[in-house]
């Protein structure tokens, strides 16, 4: 079945850039997405990327996504204090009943 | 406009008891999802429906029911509440089920079985 994974835990300090990864074993992964869990919230949708792209960027964040190696990165530019949250990777090959989420990465900003 | 809400925020049961999750939205979304987190794991859903009166199984529908008797409701009931039951209650609701669409998820429910 679908698979994705991510490390546990990263810690950057303030200012620099953070750079999250996921992996995933399904090829026929329609929409990759990152969700943003903050303390005591729900998950939040930060960005997603169709398959057919390679690259995505909004404001600080850009998306990488090497398909033939299953992988998929979030980079922070400028990563502030509020960026401290659990950070999901998740992808899809149909609807959102059948989305497959990451084990999530703790993103610790130090200041 | 409230968005997702989720009752009750925080529950403990004890094993055999039953309860109801309720998750409310104000944005007249059609498809209603419920996930339950668990440390270690991603998020994993439970059941979900695509609009009122319809329900459907996910990926971990056992010992769980559903009902969305109301378009801006769906419950999620626990019959007879397990330990392996414990676990980080999320629900959710989308305009429509369509690949890249915004999920909106509500602030989640803690449930301890013992």
């Amino acid at each position: 079945g679908e698979d994705v994974e991510q490390s546990l835990f990263l810690s950057v300090r303030e200012g620099d850039s953070s750079v999250i990864n996921c992996t995933y074993t399904d090829s026929s992964s329609t929409y990759l997405y990152w969700y943003k869990q903050e303390p005591g919230a729900g998950l939040q949708l930060l960005t997603y990327i169709f398959s057919n792209m390679d690259m995505k960027q909004d404001q600080r964040l850009t998306v990488l996504l090497n398909k033939k190696d299953k992988h998929l990165s979030l980079r922070i530019a400028d990563t502030q204090t509020g960026d401290s949250a659990i950070y999901f990777c998740a992808e899809s090959t149909g609807g959102y009943q059948k989305v497959t989420f990451g084990t999530g990465t703790k993103l610790q900003v130090i200041p | 406009n409230a968005g997702v809400t989720q009752t009750p925020k925080f529950r403990v049961l004890k094993t055999g008891q039953s309860m109801t999750l309720l998750c409310a939205q104000d944005m007249n979304h059609e498809y209603m999802y419920w996930y339950r987190q668990d440390p270690g794991m991603g998020l994993r859903l439970i059941h979900y429906s695509v609009g009122e009166g319809t329900t459907a199984k996910g990926e971990v529908p056992d010992g769980y029911n559903v009902s969305r008797l109301k378009k801006q409701n769906f419950l999620l009931g626990l019959e007879s509440a397990a330990p392996s039951q414990t676990s980080v209650y999320f629900c959710a609701s989308s305009y429509s089920g369509g690949l890249g669409e915004t999920q909106y998820f509500g602030p989640g429910t803690r449930l301890l079985v013992l």
